[in-house]
């Protein structure tokens, strides 16, 4: 069955530290990947994405990942946390059978900002 | 610009009770999705309308349904609510069928007593 795996729920880091969230996934076919982040009481934005092509893609905010293949991975990274980029963080797979158009969402990683 | 729209922001039911939450996508898109985030995980995909017609269902139950307007808003209808509908109801838009790049609203947030 498809899905998504985000192995850490919560990651606490310094601010000016880099970030590296991962995501696993388990699809049948090449997957369209994605990246959402989710500030408390509020709904996703769409951080950056992976259609084909490049491995590594850049997105919003400073953020990127890197398709992995072989290790069925697309981790997020940043190499220098602001503050403000405290959030919870979620990795979705698109195209699921017959019903294209819907996503399936990892449980998210939380990431906490130390001054 | 606006982004998606959805209302109410939040809302208090009981258990039993009927809901209807309400969406508007972005202007010129014409598919709509519906996803219900629990307190502590990621969204489930629900529904996924384009042009009036279901073209995609989770796995929920019945007491769940929706549908599209002609100006391609959506409603989705919660009937015989139960404590565990409590959650974040997400509506997202996209350009049409099958596009996957979807944009998120704020949500609306139910909580059943």
């Amino acid at each position: 069955a498809q899905s998504v795996t985000q192995p850490d729920i919560h990651i606490t880091v310094s601010e000016g530290a880099s970030l590296e969230l991962r995501c696993n996934y388990s699809y049948g076919a090449t997957p369209y990947l994605f990246w959402y982040v989710q500030s408390p009481g509020q709904g996703l934005q769409l951080l950056l994405k992976y259609f084909s092509g490049d491995t590594l893609v850049q997105g919003i905010k400073g953020f990127e990942a890197e398709f992995k293949r072989s290790q069925s991975s697309f981790n997020l990274r940043k190499p220098s946390v602001h503050w403000s980029d405290a959030a919870e963080y979620f990795c979705a797979v698109g195209g699921y059978g017959g019903s294209q158009g819907n996503l399936i969402f990892g449980k998210g990683t939380k990431l906490s900002v130390k001054p | 610009d606006a982004g998606v729209t959805q209302s109410p922001t939040h809302l208090i039911k009981t258990r039993g009770q009927h809901v209807t939450l309400r969406c508007s996508p972005i202007s010129g898109h014409k598919s709509v999705s519906w996803y219900q985030q629990v307190l502590g995980q990621g969204p489930q995909f629900i529904f996924q309308y384009y042009e009036k017609e279901e073209r995609g269902r989770g796995n929920f139950p019945d007491r769940f349904s929706a549908r599209q307007f002609p100006n391609y808003s959506s409603e989705l209808n919660v009937n015989a609510l139960l404590l565990g509908d409590s959650a974040l109801y997400l509506c997202a838009s996209s350009s049409r069928t099958g596009s996957i790049e979807q944009y998120f609203g704020p949500g609306t947030r139910l909580t059943v007593t």
